[in-house]
């Protein structure tokens, strides 16, 4: 089945490490996005790619890194230089204006 | 700038109750519009989405939205919630540009009473 897959679902990290995110599409979209979800504040735009070895900037891009080697692989590093890590991150692809998500990861610094 | 607001944060209903809710949004030209559910600790799914056309769009779940120009609204409705329809909507709203990313709404969280 095509799809987005995130993983890990859960994952704890200490403070002060870089954690990766995975992302892996199979859907052959061109663009793909992160976002950030915290409670009552929706989706925040993190990263997002419209095309391989190429990405800009969203709305909250201070202290997290994204890579797009391959069309189906676009992984979120969230560094040590992000204050307040610990939330809901979705990735997403999108053909045309319809977005797909993926599961999210909770990820957990402590 | 373009804006989407929900005005509702969190609605309750009864099971078997008729469900509205509600999505405006700020944008100068045609938009291109989407609601969108999240069930807890889950990823979004698409409920809907209005391009063109006709304004009444059916969706999956027994939902359906209607777009309203004049009042810059797609708001989402359901004639009977069931328990399992607790969850968070968003509405969405393409920008304009060729980025064509998404702006979306605050959302609103759905409890159902049994």
């Amino acid at each position: 089945d095509g799809g987005i897959t995130q993983s890990p679902k859960y994952l704890f990290r200490k403070e002060g490490q870089n954690v990766t995110l995975s992302c892996e599409q199979n859907l052959n979209h061109d663009a793909m996005y992160w976002y950030r979800q915290d409670p009552g504040q929706g989706l925040r735009l993190i990263y997002y790619s419209q095309i391989v070895n190429d990405f800009q900037k969203g709305d909250i891009a201070e202290g997290y890194s994204v890579s797009r080697e391959k069309k189906e692989s676009f992984p979120l590093t969230v560094t040590s230089a992000q204050k307040n890590p610990t939330a809901f991150y979705l990735c997403a692809s999108s053909f045309g204006a319809e977005a797909f998500f993926g599961q999210g990861t909770r990820l957990t610094v402590v | 700038a373009q804006s989407v607001t929900q005005p509702d944060i969190h609605i309750t209903v009864s099971e078997g109750a008729s469900l509205e809710l509600r999505c405006n949004y700020s944008y100068g030209a045609t938009p291109y519009l989407f609601w969108y559910v999240q069930s807890p600790g889950q990823g979004l799914q698409l409920l809907l989405k209005y391009f063109s056309g006709d304004t009444l769009v059916q969706g999956i779940k027994g939902f359906e939205a209607e777009f309203k120009r004049s009042q810059s609204s797609f708001n989402l409705r359901k004639p009977s919630v069931h328990w399992s329809d607790a969850a968070e909507y968003f509405c969405a709203v393409v920008g304009a540009g060729n980025n064509r990313k998404l702006i979306w709404g605050l959302g609103t969280s759905l409890a159902v009473n049994p």
